[in-house]
């Protein structure tokens, strides 16, 4: 059964603490996207990475963190100097350029407590 | 620089009634744009995209998409609505060099009344 994973589904965390969101697929995917969603304000982009061993920042990537050692997995991490951590984060995944659209994961939600 | 624009928060239509979601873009070149929905707590589901060629594209679930380049818009359309339409609904553009990710909108609620 192919698509994407993400776990897990809930994580609590303490301030001051980093986590790590998992992101998995076997679409055979090379591009794969990591976004932030709050209420009101849509889809914001994190981190992308196009190819194994190269990423890019998004609109939003101060206080993240990612890899990309394996074309299948895209970890992020969510360190302690991002100030406003609590959001629900989508990772997504396409065949790299043209027309190809974006398949997302079933998203992870972020709770700072 | 891309951008999308969906100018209604929400829309309200009763059962068995039309339904349009309005989207407006702005990005060098020609665009490729995409429809996704999302229900509660889950990731979005790709509806349907416009590349080129006839500007009414169909898609999954009975929902069609209009292009019209003149006025910037990929109107999201369906010719009844069903409750279980109700979701939050996203446009997204990306330019036609395709090496960028999507941008997206900020979303449009979808509420279908019985």
């Amino acid at each position: 059964d192919g698509g994407i994973t993400q776990s897990p589904k809930y994580l609590f965390r303490k301030e001051g603490q980093n986590v790590t969101l998992s992101c998995e697929q076997n679409l055979n995917h090379d591009a794969m996207y990591w976004y932030r969603q709050d209420p009101g304000q849509g889809l914001r982009l994190i981190y992308y990475s196009q190819i194994v061993n190269d990423f890019q920042k998004g609109d939003i990537a101060e206080g993240y963190s990612v890899s990309r050692e394996k074309k299948e997995s895209f970890p992020l991490t969510v360190t302690s100097a991002q100030k406003n951590p609590t959001a629900f984060y989508l990772c997504a995944s396409s065949i790299s350029g043209g027309y190809n659209e974006q398949f997302f994961g079933p998203g992870t939600r972020l709770t700072v407590l | 620089a891309q951008s999308v624009a969906q100018p209604e928060d929400q829309v309200n239509v009763a059962e068995g009634n039309p339904l349009t979601v309005k989207c407006t873009y702005s990005v060098s070149g020609n665009p490729y744009l995409f429809w996704y929905v999302q229900y509660p707590n889950r990731g979005l589901q790709f509806l349907l995209k416009y590349i080129t060629g006839d500007n009414l594209v169909k898609g999954s679930y009975g929902f069609e998409a209009e292009f019209n380049k003149s006025q910037t818009s990929f109107h999201l359309k369906k010719p009844s609505a069903l409750v279980s339409d109700s979701a939050l609904y996203f446009c997204a553009v990306r330019d036609e060099s395709g090496n960028t990710p999507l941008v997206f909108g900020k979303g449009t609620r979808l509420s279908v009344i019985a």
